[in-house]
């Protein structure tokens, strides 16, 4: 079957312009993540979505950060007035059952979106 | 909070040959989650293989294969009869409640 899927693969903007990146899971998924993996700071959790719950925002570095997941499927992550520390690889992943499943459940990960901010 | 350690930025290995990664965690939490993920080049993150901290068994799917020594916290990843294709990024994650935490990370270059 389909895997998760981004888009766009590539974004290059300028300082002070808003972004949003797309994540389409893996049907049937209930549990989505984005996660940024950047030179110096390796991988980190950004934010999760469970169902119909309120997400776990915690990751979120900014207030310039947001995201909504539409109808418990697409994701979108946006991102205001980027700055040059944005610049990163912002990857999503999907899984069956999130926190309401095991320590079993398999995050799946999309291709990522490759952000440079000029 | 939970930690993951990988002590080898890099590693060289002849085709053909094994190679083992490692991997040593830190957490509070008794029940956990151990997974290997591949990045080749191309950045999508690929799971290889998964380990539960109550398993009584060490995981293997195919050429892969985790040692998994719970006493001393450590989950390494066993790549065996290496291949071109194995040349990638590997991370070593553990998933507590939902999060992944990831180390970071291991580049394999495999050598014809």
């Amino acid at each position: 079957g389909a895997g998760v899927s981004q888009s766009p693969s590539n974004k290059v903007t300028e300082k002070g312009k808003d972004v949003e990146l797309r994540c389409d899971p893996i049907s049937g998924h209930t549990a989505l993540y984005w996660y940024r993996q950047s030179l110096g700071q390796g991988l980190e959790f950004l934010i999760y979505f469970q169902g119909n719950s309120a997400p776990d925002k915690s990751g979120l570095p900014s207030d310039r950060f947001s995201a909504e997941r539409t109808g418990g499927s697409v994701s979108t992550l946006t991102i205001q007035r980027t700055q040059q520390e944005d610049s990163a690889v912002y990857l999503c992943a999907s899984s069956r059952q999130g926190s309401q499943g095991a320590s079993t459940d398999t995050q799946y990960f999309g291709p990522g979106t490759r952000l440079t901010v000029l | 909070a939970q930690k993951i350690t990988q002590t080898q930025p890099g590693m060289f290995v002849q085709e053909k040959e094994a190679v083992t990664l490692d991997c040593t965690y830190d957490t509070s939490d008794p029940s956990y989650g151990l997974f290997w993920y591949k990045q080749p080049s191309s950045g999508e993150m690929i799971f290889l293989i998964y380990q539960g901290s109550y398993d009584q068994q060490n995981a293997t799917e195919g050429r892969y294969s985790l040692n998994f020594q719970k006493a001393r916290k450590s989950a390494n990843l066993v790549i065996s009869a290496s291949q071109l294709g194995d040349s990638a990024m590997y991370f070593c994650a553990m998933r507590a409640y939902y999060k992944l935490s990831f180390g970071a990370g291991t580049t394999v270059t495999v050598r014809a």
